[in-house]
């Protein structure tokens, strides 16, 4: 079975610095890759997705992430956060060899920046 | 385009009853997944729908079942509730296809007392 690892729960980061929140899977297989995010009484949104290809995704606002194959690693990175990134993230992978298109969640970090 | 509708969007109950919840996913959307969201477990698998055939099931116990109509409105059903029930209960509608991409409605919010 899969499995996902976020490795922070809470970061707190002051408007402009960097950001960086890991995620890793336990999967031997080939997957599919997401991060998710969670504003204040909003919807899961897709943030990005990796399917195959150039290891490194851009998403939307700003955020791309890094698939790291040797250390099952997709982690999310933003170079300069502003308060309105402050929200929930969520790593997730699927098994892009099933026929499921279930997703495996991290536990989810949740990012407060200080304006 | 309208996104991904979850009635009722709260839901208090007592434990021992039942409770019906109701997904409607985007238009010419077919598939249909379920997730329960705690505090301390995060967000787990329940079910997987497409074209009326549960193609997958989470580790959930027997209470929990659900069904797809032939709109591809999706139903999940709860019974004998218990204490440990009260989540967030998410429906995603899955564009399918090479974009494989899995849109959120709001959730459910269900409280069990």
């Amino acid at each position: 079975a899969q499995s996902v690892s976020q490795h922070n729960h809470h970061v707190i980061l002051s408007e402009a610095a960097s950001l960086e929140l890991g995620c890793n899977y336990s999967y031997g297989g080939t997957v599919n890759l997401f991060w998710y995010v969670q504003y204040p009484g909003q919807h899961l949104q897709l943030l990005l997705k990796y399917f195959s290809g150039d290891p490194l995704v851009k998403g939307i606002k700003g955020f791309e992430a890094e698939f790291i194959k040797s250390k099952f690693s997709f982690n999310l990175r933003k170079p300069s956060v502003q308060w309105s990134d402050t929200a929930e993230y969520f790593c997730a992978v699927r098994d892009s060899g099933a026929g499921s298109y279930q997703l495996t969640f991290g536990k989810g970090t949740k990012l407060s920046v200080i304006p | 385009k309208a996104g991904v509708t979850q009635t009722p969007r709260y839901l208090i109950k007592t434990r021992g009853q039942q409770v019906t919840l109701s997904c409607s996913p985007i238009s010419g959307h077919r598939s249909v997944s379920w997730y329960q969201q705690t505090p301390g477990q995060g967000l787990q698998f329940l079910f997987e729908y497409f074209s009326e055939t549960q193609r997958n099931k989470g580790n959930f116990p027997g209470r929990f079942s659900g069904r797809q109509f032939s709109n591809s409105r999706s139903e999940m059903n709860v019974s004998t509730l218990e204490l440990g029930d009260s989540a967030l209960y998410l429906c995603a509608s899955l564009s399918g296809g090479s974009a494989n991409e899995q849109f959120f409605g709001p959730g459910t919010r269900l409280t069990v007392l």
